[in-house]
């Protein structure tokens, strides 16, 4: 059981916008703005999309953006591409001792 | 170029032990916050163990007092050494450049870990 919760999956069609959600508590999301996202492509290595709630790397598409309200941060992705299916995870620094908790990630599938 | 390259992953025995590297280049492992992450086969991320700039270690509960992060200064490299393996530690490890606010880039390539009799 992972200690963020996420959906299991999601879908959108081309051109569509889809929102993935990652729900904590006030220990990790709610406390603190150092919630990251990540995509991972199959076989490939994870890759930062978003850190501290809402900035981008350079690099990443400004289609991709983050929020947060509460305990919940989320992820939208805008005009959804072919290359954008792979699995999202939401990440959160956390007051406990494990430093970072990861949510249990999300299948995007672009319809 | 900023890079990490993991290495030491391989097939092992329930009980036994291994020991993985991570070499960087491009920046210096003792001046930043590094992590190890896992991926079981068909699963989820899993954080399990940080090495602060200051020296500081922190380990999941689900590796305390079997796995240790270090790291060696004059190498550049930060490992992990898994002691009294377990099926369930079965993974792709990957380590990660970390920072205070828990940002892990860039990643490694990861280097599979097989526990099987």
């Amino acid at each position: 059981q992972s200690a963020l919760t996420q959906p299991a999956s999601v879908s959108g069609s081309p051109g569509q916008s889809i929102t993935v959600s990652c729900t904590g508590t006030s220990s990790d999301v709610g406390g603190y703005n150092y919630v990251s996202w990540y995509q991972q492509h199959p076989g490939k290595v994870p890759k930062l999309m978003i850190y501290d709630v809402s900035n981008r790397p350079s690099g990443v598409s400004n289609r991709f953006s983050g929020s947060k309200s509460g305990n919940t941060a989320s992820l939208t992705i805008s005009g959804l591409q072919a290359e954008d299916e792979a699995d999202y995870y939401c990440s959160s620094y956390t007051t406990s001792s494990t430093h970072v908790v990861f949510g249990g990630g999300t299948k995007l599938t672009v319809l | 170029e900023v890079q990490l390259v993991e290495t030491g992953g391989g097939l092992i025995q329930p009980g036994g032990s291994l020991r993985l590297s991570c070499a960087a280049s491009g920046f210096t492992v003792s001046s930043n916050y590094m992590s190890w992450v896992r991926q079981a086969p068909g699963k989820g991320l899993e954080w399990v163990a940080v090495i602060y700039s200051g020296g500081s270690t922190y380990h999941a509960d689900s590796v305390k007092g079997r796995f240790t992060i270090s790291r060696d200064i004059s190498k550049n490299t930060v490992n992990l050494q898994m002691n009294r393996l377990r099926a369930e530690d079965t993974a792709v490890y990957y380590c990660a450049r970390d920072t205070y606010e828990g940002r892990l880039d860039p990643w490694g390539q990861g280097t599979l870990v097989t526990v099987s009799s």
